[in-house]
């Protein structure tokens, strides 16, 4: 069975440092998908960046940017110069191709407070 | 446009009790999921909606737990004979097609249930 794994419960960071999410992932699933939500305190869950398990290329959007490596099963996730407004839970999620639908398995969260 | 809603926003049920949760996903989203979220947890799936059928259910912990589409839009997740282990945000998402890694599930603010 799938399994997401986020060791980090909280992170606390200043205004303008950088801040890396780290995301273990567990399939069987050769084709697989790996996904980033935020939550913000208002409670609902928010996209962020997706990638297939076919594509280890690593890209940057905006202050966001992420680092899939098929060979430790990790996607780490980094938020560049944080603000204030990123203070939220994040969650790495996975789906798989072969299950009906695209039903997501999210990992347990990592809190991240940036302080001005 | 309008995103995913839910209502009530809040319930509060005495254990033992009968309780509905509604879900009104984005206009034309054929793919239609509800997870549940414990304190401090991440979202854990529940069931999948394809159009008007239900074609994951495997999340649903058990007998009490039932959920309905019955014209492909609206949905609602029923729970029987309530107890307070089923205290948590309920979490509504939709998405265009439903299929796999294609596109993002769009989530709705969430339902918290409280049983007392």
């Amino acid at each position: 069975a799938q399994k997401v794994t986020q060791a980090q419960t909280e992170i606390s960071v200043v205004e303008k440092e950088d801040v890396t999410l780290d995301c273990v992932y567990e399939t069987r699933d050769t084709t697989y998908y790996l996904f980033w939500y935020k939550q913000p305190p208002s409670g609902e869950l928010v996209f962020l960046i997706r990638r297939n398990s076919f594509d280890e290329q690593n890209e940057i959007s905006g202050r966001y940017s992420w680092n899939f490596q098929k060979s430790t099963s990790s996607f780490n996730f980094t938020i560049t110069a944080s603000q204030v407004v990123d203070s939220a839970v994040y969650f790495c999620a996975l789906s798989e191709a072969k299950a009906a639908g695209n039903k997501l398995t999210f990992g347990g969260g990592t809190r991240v407070l940036v302080k001005p | 446009g309008a995103g995913v809603s839910q209502t009530p926003s809040n319930k509060v049920t005495e254990k033992g009790k009968y309780v509905e949760l509604r879900c009104d996903p984005i206009s034309g989203h054929t793919a239609l999921y509800w997870y549940r979220q414990s304190l401090g947890q991440g979202p854990e799936f529940l069931i999948y909606f394809q159009g008007t059928g239900a074609a994951d259910d495997s999340g649903l912990p058990n007998d009490r737990f039932f959920a309905v589409r019955p014209e492909g839009s609206v949905s609602t997740l029923k729970i029987q004979r309530t107890e307070r282990g089923d205290s948590a945000v309920y979490l509504c998402a939709s998405s265009l097609t439903g299929l796999a890694g294609v596109e993002e599930q769009y989530f709705g603010p969430g339902t918290r249930l409280t049983v007392t």
